[in-house]
């Protein structure tokens, strides 16, 4: 069974600050890794989706990288906004599943 | 283009009763899979729908049921609610059945009482 772990589970930082978020996962035969936001109360928006042949994927002020071998992914927020605050949650696709397994989140706070 | 769509957002009902909750999945979308988080935890994987039939499911008792219907929209059932079946239950949407971007919902928020 896969199991994901996300550390640290919140995260209170001042604005400006570079954000470092970490996701671990038990089974290195994933397909592809996944990273969501979610506000409040709220559903899950898409940041980010790295296929496992891939090291890193780039949005914007957001880039993620995955090492499987070693079972883990981070993500990077440069420069953070006050925006940027919510829980962000990492997933993971085995490649041979269909399902996402999904970790509990880290929870930011950014402050202005 | 619209995103997937929910309803109802938000839903009351006491233990014993039953619950419909339906979902309408991205344009072209034929893949639907429900999930359920509750309350500080990830979500957890419900139920996959690909082509109306069901692809997938999760460790969830038969008191879940769901159904894709030929436009591709889906409807989850849950009967002899429990107060643990007090959630988000979260849809989602993609192209093809795995390997792709799973396209989010706003989620039903269900409180059981």
């Amino acid at each position: 069974k896969q199991e994901v772990t996300q550390i640290p589970a919140a995260l209170s930082v001042p604005e400006g600050e570079n954000l470092v978020l970490n996701c671990s996962f038990t089974d290195s035969a994933i397909y592809n890794l996944q990273w969501f936001r979610q506000d409040p109360g709220k559903g899950l928006t898409s940041l980010l989706l790295i296929q496992s042949s891939q090291r890193e994927q780039t949005s914007g002020r957001l880039n993620a990288s995955l090492d499987k071998s070693s079972g883990r992914s981070t993500l990077y927020i440069a420069a953070s906004q006050p925006g940027d605050s919510a829980t962000y949650l990492c997933a993971v696709s085995l490649s041979n599943d269909y399902k996402l397994s999904f970790g509990a989140g880290t929870t930011v706070t950014v402050r202005a | 283009d619209a995103g997937v769509t929910q309803s109802p957002t938000h839903l009351i009902k006491t233990r014993g009763q039953q619950v419909t909750l339906r979902c309408s999945p991205i344009s072209g979308h034929k893949s639907v899979s429900w999930y359920q988080q509750v309350l500080g935890q990830g979500p957890q994987f419900i139920f996959q729908y690909y082509e109306k039939e069901e692809r997938g499911r999760g460790n969830f008792p038969d008191r879940f049921s769901a159904r894709q219907f030929p436009n591709y929209s889906s409807e989850l059932n849950v009967n002899a609610l429990l107060l643990g079946d007090s959630a988000l239950y979260l849809c989602a949407s993609s192209l093809e059945r795995e390997r792709v971007t799973q396209y989010f919902g706003p989620g039903t928020r269900l409180t059981v009482l």
